[in-house]
C-alpha cells in the first residue's frame, strides 16, 4: 500500500532563512508526487508536482522540490522564506494515470517564521 | 473562475441530526472526492467518485453517504451526526491534460457536532 510521511510535525525557521521539508514515500513504482500548501482557514493548493523527467522540479512562491528515487523522498525546499510561507504543508503520493487515481497524503508539517 | 465550491463554511450540529454538504466543480473534472481533515492525521479518504455516475468507499466511510448528482456536484450526507465527526471536510475534483493527477480542492466546510 501506498504510504507518506513527513517525520516533521513543526518547524520555525528566521524570514530569510532557507527550508527543507521533509517527505518520504512507499510506492511500488514511481509515483507521481505533490506538494500542497495550507493557509490557515483555507483549502490546499497545489505548489508543484513530479510526473516523470528532471527530478528537481519548481513550483510556485518560489519552492522547488527533488525527487531521489534512491531514497524514496521528496523533499521540499525554499531558499529565502517570507513570512507569508506561515502555513502547512502537505506531500502526497499517487499511482501514474489511468482511471481513478488515490491520492494519498502526508500528516502534514506546519511552519512558523519568525522575524 | 470558481473552481470547486463548497457550502456550507460553517456548520454546527447537535449529536443525532442530519446534514448535506454541497460541493459543485466547473472544470469539467470527471473525479470528484470528499476527504475530512483531523490534527495529526493529514487528510483521509471518505467517498470518491470516479466518473458522474459511481460512488465508492474510501478510508473512511462509516456514517457518511454520497451522491453523485451530476458532472458538477458531489454531495455528502450524514444521516445521523456524532461528536466523532466533528472535523473540517474538503471537496476535491481531479483533471489535467493529458490525464495528470492534479487535485483541486474547495475552501472547506467546519463542522462542529455537539
Amino acid at each position: 500500500a501506498q504510504s507518506v510521511t513527513q517525520p516533521d510535525i513543526h518547524i520555525t525557521v528566521s524570514e530569510g532563512a532557507s527550508l527543507e521539508l521533509r517527505c518520504n514515500y512507499s510506492y511500488g513504482a514511481t509515483p507521481y508526487l505533490f506538494w500542497y500548501v495550507q493557509s490557515p482557514g483555507q483549502g490546499l493548493q497545489l505548489l508543484l508536482k513530479y510526473f516523470s523527467g528532471d527530478t528537481l522540479v519548481q513550483g510556485i512562491k518560489g519552492f522547488e522540490a527533488e525527487f531521489k528515487r534512491s531514497q524514496s523522498s521528496f523533499n521540499l525546499r525554499k531558499p529565502s522564506v517570507h513570512w507569508s510561507d506561515a502555513a502547512e504543508y502537505f506531500c502526497a503520493v499517487g499511482p501514474p494515470s489511468g482511471g481513478y487515481q488515490k491520492v494519498t497524503f502526508g500528516t502534514g508539517t506546519k511552519l512558523q517564521v519568525i522575524p | 473562475n470558481a473552481g470547486v465550491t463548497q457550502t456550507p463554511k460553517f456548520q454546527v450540529l447537535k449529536t443525532g441530526q442530519s446534514m448535506t454538504l454541497q460541493c459543485a466543480q466547473d472544470m469539467n473534472h470527471n473525479s470528484m472526492y470528499w476527504y475530512r481533515q483531523d490534527p495529526g492525521m493529514g487528510l483521509r479518504l471518505i467517498y470518491y467518485s470516479a466518473s458522474e455516475g459511481t460512488t465508492d468507499k474510501g478510508e473512511v466511510p462509516n456514517g457518511y453517504n454520497v451522491s453523485r448528482l451530476n458532472k458538477r456536484e458531489f454531495s455528502l450526507r450524514l444521516e445521523s451526526a456524532a461528536p466523532s465527526q466533528t472535523s473540517v471536510y474538503f471537496c476535491a475534483s481531479r483533471g489535467g491534460a493529458g490525464g495528470q493527477n492534479i487535485q483541486y480542492f474547495g475552501a472547506g466546510t467546519r463542522l462542529s457536532v455537539l
